[in-house]
């Protein structure tokens, strides 16, 4: 079962920002935080991921809180091809036997970008 | 860089026939996933690959499902028989695995299987 609880939908006007709020109050201390969207008919896309720091790239910002329990992804000028449903996955850095952890996706959000 | 490359794009088959799908990921990574996105929901993990060896394929339909990577590079799913619920579409990501920690997974565009 996924580790995160977000919110079902959020709506956002065209060119505010938009903030993504996720739970994950059971994260471990060598758990990642990722995010994912996914675009109508189309795979999943990698959108940033953290451990405790936040992190900021040419997509997005992302704000982990100093006890790790939650985090937001914020997308700053938000477009109309930012809708689509965000997911939050907390993921093992590495399995007992060094593969790469895997990515347990829940609900997500779905956003709604609006002009 | 070419992305993880997915075949059939579509695909109609009947209850109780069989139909196979086939990953091809992105060169040089050695984790590959498959995932079962039914209409509605997130992709649910169904097998994770490390080279040509399973890591965790806990909730792989055993019974009907079965997956293989032959030398660690391509992969292909398979289900015989088929059922009404196992509608969906089918993803297949692939991330570096190896190396430096936590590098991203890339998904395919998926396959998207009706049965009738």
């Amino acid at each position: 079962d996924a580790k995160t609880t977000q919110p079902p939908s959020m709506d956002c006007a065209e060119g505010r920002a938009a903030n993504l709020p996720c739970n994950h109050s059971t994260i471990s201390g060598n758990e990642y935080v990722y995010w994912y969207r996914q675009i109508h008919s189309q795979g999943p896309q990698y959108i940033i991921h953290g451990l405790k720091n936040n992190e900021t790239n040419e997509m997005a910002s992302l704000i982990i809180t100093e006890d790790r329990k939650s985090s937001t992804l914020i997308l700053p000028h938000a477009t109309l091809r930012d809708t689509a449903v965000y997911y939050c996955i907390v993921r093992v850095a590495r399995n007992y036997g060094g593969s790469q952890g895997n990515l347990i996706f829940g609900k997500g959000t779905k956003l709604s970008v609006k002009p | 860089e070419a992305g993880v490359a997915q075949s059939p794009r579509y695909k109609i088959i009947e209850k109780r026939q069989s139909v196979a799908f086939w990953c091809n990921p992105i060169s040089g990574h050695a984790t590959l996933y498959w995932y079962q996105q039914i209409l509605g929901q997130g992709p649910k993990l169904l097998i994770q690959f490390q080279n040509n060896g399973v890591v965790d394929d806990s909730q792989l339909p055993k019974d009907r499902f079965s997956a293989e990577r032959l030398k660690g590079v391509d992969s292909t799913l398979k289900i015989q028989p088929a059922k009404l619920e196992d509608s969906a579409v089918y993803l297949c990501a692939s991330s570096l695995g190896t190396g430096a920690l936590n590098t991203e997974a890339f998904f395919g565009q998926g396959t998207r299987l009706t049965v009738v």
